[in-house]
């Protein structure tokens, strides 16, 4: 089983739709929880962290679930910009070594 | 938040040879990382950089083959010695950098290679 994993998509979406992804982690000590976004033939880039609370940042709203292992992220009002491949990151317990997902590849279509 | 810039940013190499990559940050920082990526794969992470020790690798990862140096807090180097094909991959350097609340890694462009 991988340590985290992400259903690869993709997800093609009209422009303004709402899209949700998931992901779950495998390590129950892991403490830190992101998600990432890498356009194409780019270095990956902090989206946002994960809180237990939930979060929100404008359009983004992520949620973690520790009992069941699971991350989302919902992405409100797709933009074309939105598209890109996102990354569900956790840290290896309560350290700062990150394990990546494969990643979920958004289209956002006119 | 932390500017990193590498080099080269791209090479093509024959097989058997060997290339460094260099990671400069604007900034000293306690951790640095070196990543792999392959195609169509997400990041493996290689090794943590140390400043004045040996690196510490992954499993599956060893110092001949990925020797790193960090001679002080801002610059990292990674060598991938003996290249063959299956070594071409993005290598990317990352820096770990507390913050306000959350803990950040930031990630530099990336170094493309490709081996023949």
């Amino acid at each position: 089983r991988k340590e985290v994993e992400q259903d690869p998509g993709p997800f093609n979406v009209p422009e303004g739709a709402t899209v949700a992804f998931n992901c779950t982690y495998s390590n129950s000590a892991s403490q830190s929880f992101f998600w990432y976004r890498q356009d194409c033939r780019k270095e990956p880039k902090l989206l946002m962290s994960v809180y237990s609370s939930g979060n929100e940042d404008g359009r983004f709203t992520a949620q973690l679930n520790r009992a069941s292992q699971y991350i989302s992220l919902l992405i409100r009002d797709s933009k074309l910009s939105d598209s890109a491949t996102y990354l569900c990151v956790v840290t290896r317990g309560g350290g700062n070594k990150l394990t990546f997902g494969t990643g979920t590849q958004l289209k956002v279509e006119l | 938040s932390a500017v990193i810039s590498q080099k080269p940013s791209r090479d093509i190499c024959q097989r058997g040879t060997s290339l460094t990559i260099q990671c400069q940050v604007d900034s000293q920082v306690t951790m640095m990382f070196w990543y792999r990526q392959q195609p169509g794969q997400s990041l493996t992470l290689i090794a943590t950089a140390n400043q004045g020790s040996e690196a510490t690798y992954e499993s599956g990862f060893v110092i001949d083959k990925f020797p790193i140096s960090r001679p002080n807090l801002t610059f990292s180097t990674l060598t991938v010695s003996n290249m063959s094909p299956e070594d071409s991959s993005i290598y990317l350097c990352s820096v770990f950098t507390p913050g306000q609340g959350t803990d950040t890694q930031y990630f530099g462009p990336g170094t493309r290679l490709t081996v023949l």
